[in-house]
């Protein structure tokens, strides 16, 4: 069966730190997507990362994806009190019919 | 707003009912997704259709089906509803039949409560 764990699956952390964000899957994928949810809201792309190595960097959210080692990270570079979200992280696997399957999601909570 | 329209936004209704989601897509996209969010399964997929015909299946319930439209919309159907059946149902769109570069785009979703 195919997992998408993520880790740490609550993080609670000061304004101003760096702290990073690990996916990892247990199938073959060239594909990893984050997305963003607000309490009771819906989800927004925040990144698509589409082969090894691949690195994007929007603000002070940096993603990068390890095919090999089938993980992916986002780094948080000096968080600041907006970055207060879940994050979710999706792999679309080749051969599941592009259907994108979840991590558990990240719950973040920066403290000022 | 993301393009993708969900209606309606909140629903209560009794165990035993049924109940009847609709999705319009990002204009011009042409598949939909179908997503269930509960507390104890996280984000589940449940279906996908393509440009009116059914593409992919994921961990739908018999007692759930769905459909696209013609004019590409689609309808999630849920039926003799359950109090485990209560989350929160996300439709998504895509251009093609598959995520491609850009992933999918999700509406805002219908909150739904069995009581």
């Amino acid at each position: 069966e195919l997992k998408v764990e993520q880790n740490p699956l609550f993080l609670s952390m000061q304004e101003g730190k760096n702290y990073t964000i690990y996916c990892n899957y247990s199938t073959t994928s060239d594909r990893l997507y984050w997305y963003r949810q607000d309490p009771g809201k819906s989800l927004e792309s925040l990144f698509v990362l589409l082969s090894n190595g691949a690195v994007k960097q929007e603000g002070r959210l940096m993603a990068s994806l390890d095919t090999k080692a089938r993980l992916s990270t986002l780094h948080i570079t000096a968080a600041v009190h907006d970055l207060s979200a879940t994050y979710f992280c999706a792999v679309d696997p080749r051969d599941t019919g592009n259907q994108f399957y979840f991590g558990t999601g990240t719950s973040l909570t920066v403290i000022p | 707003d993301s393009g993708v329209t969900q209606t309606p936004k909140h629903l209560i209704t009794a165990t035993g009912q049924r109940v009847t989601l609709r999705c319009s897509p990002r204009s011009g996209d042409l598949s939909v997704y179908w997503y269930q969010q509960s507390l104890d399964q996280g984000l589940q997929f449940l279906i996908q259709y393509y440009n009116g015909e059914e593409r992919a299946k994921g961990n739908i319930l018999e007692r759930f089906s769905a459909q696209q439209f013609p004019d590409l919309h689609s309808e999630l159907n849920l039926s003799s509803l359950e109090l485990g059946d209560s989350a929160l149902y996300f439709c998504a769109s895509s251009l093609l039949g598959t995520s491609g570069n850009y992933g999918y785009t999700f509406g805002s979703g219908t909150r739904l409560t069995v009581v």
